[in-house]
């Protein structure tokens, strides 16, 4: 069965700081892996992107990672602000063709002063 | 580019009226929508695929005479919930893809649109 893992399934921090969300997947066939940031009441808006052959990617203080043999992946983000906290998916992609999606829960990130 | 819009954003209706919720595309072409339902602290859920000018194809579990949806052009997408009960409360979400152009297998997610009945 097709499924996406992530953990934890909350966080909170202090701003400034640094944190990681870790996404687990047991997809295939498996064509790309995103993460997305959903505020509070909104649509989820992604980040990155990964395909099968890539290790890292980046995108200001978001930084993904992607370990195909493992089936692990994970978002990093620097130096913390207020307006990071949301619900953060890791969403993996099984077809080509962008329509088979499989979401995680999310991880919930509470950033505070 | 790749904006996707939902009308209304948030609505209240009563039990056992109809709801009609909209979602356009607003500087792209979709050939396929989307639409997703999502309860409290869960993860989206496919509801149905629509492409335009065709029957949606809908996902196990999901009622299509409940949940009726309308591809009327390329660019809009209507979800009706009909005669709507309270365990229909959620968050509905749409995605589209593009006609063509680059990342055809993106999807673009709409700002959801949150329902209530009471």
């Amino acid at each position: 069965k097709n499924q996406v893992e992530q953990s934890p399934q909350s966080l909170i921090i202090l701003e400034g700081k640094n944190c990681t969300l870790q996404c687990n997947y047991t997809v295939s066939p498996f064509s790309n892996l995103r993460w997305y940031k959903q505020d509070t009441g909104r649509g989820p808006v992604s980040l990155t992107i990964m395909t099968f052959s890539e290790n890292t990617k980046s995108n200001g203080r978001y930084t993904a990672t992607l370990d195909a043999d493992t089936k692990q992946s994970s978002l990093h983000i620097t130096a913390s602000q207020l307006s990071d906290s949301a619900s953060y998916i890791c969403v993996v992609t099984s077809d080509q063709a962008g329509t088979a999606l499989i979401f995680g829960k999310g991880t919930t990130l509470s950033v505070s002063s | 580019g790749a904006v996707v819009s939902q009308h209304p954003s948030r609505v209240i209706c009563k039990s056992g009226t109809s709801v009609k919720i909209e979602c356009r595309s607003l500087d792209f072409q979709a050939t396929t929508m989307f639409w997703y339902r999502q309860f409290p602290k869960q993860s989206l859920m496919l509801m149905a695929t629509s492409n335009e000018g065709s029957k949606a194809t809908y996902e196990q579990g999901v009622e299509k005479d409940k949940f009726l949806i309308n591809h009327a052009s390329l660019t809009l997408s209507t979800l009706t919930v009909t005669s709507a009960h309270p365990e229909d409360s959620s968050f509905y979400i749409c995605s589209a893809k593009r006609l063509a152009g680059d990342r055809t297998d993106t999807q673009y997610f709409g700002p959801g649109t949150r329902l209530t009945v009471l």
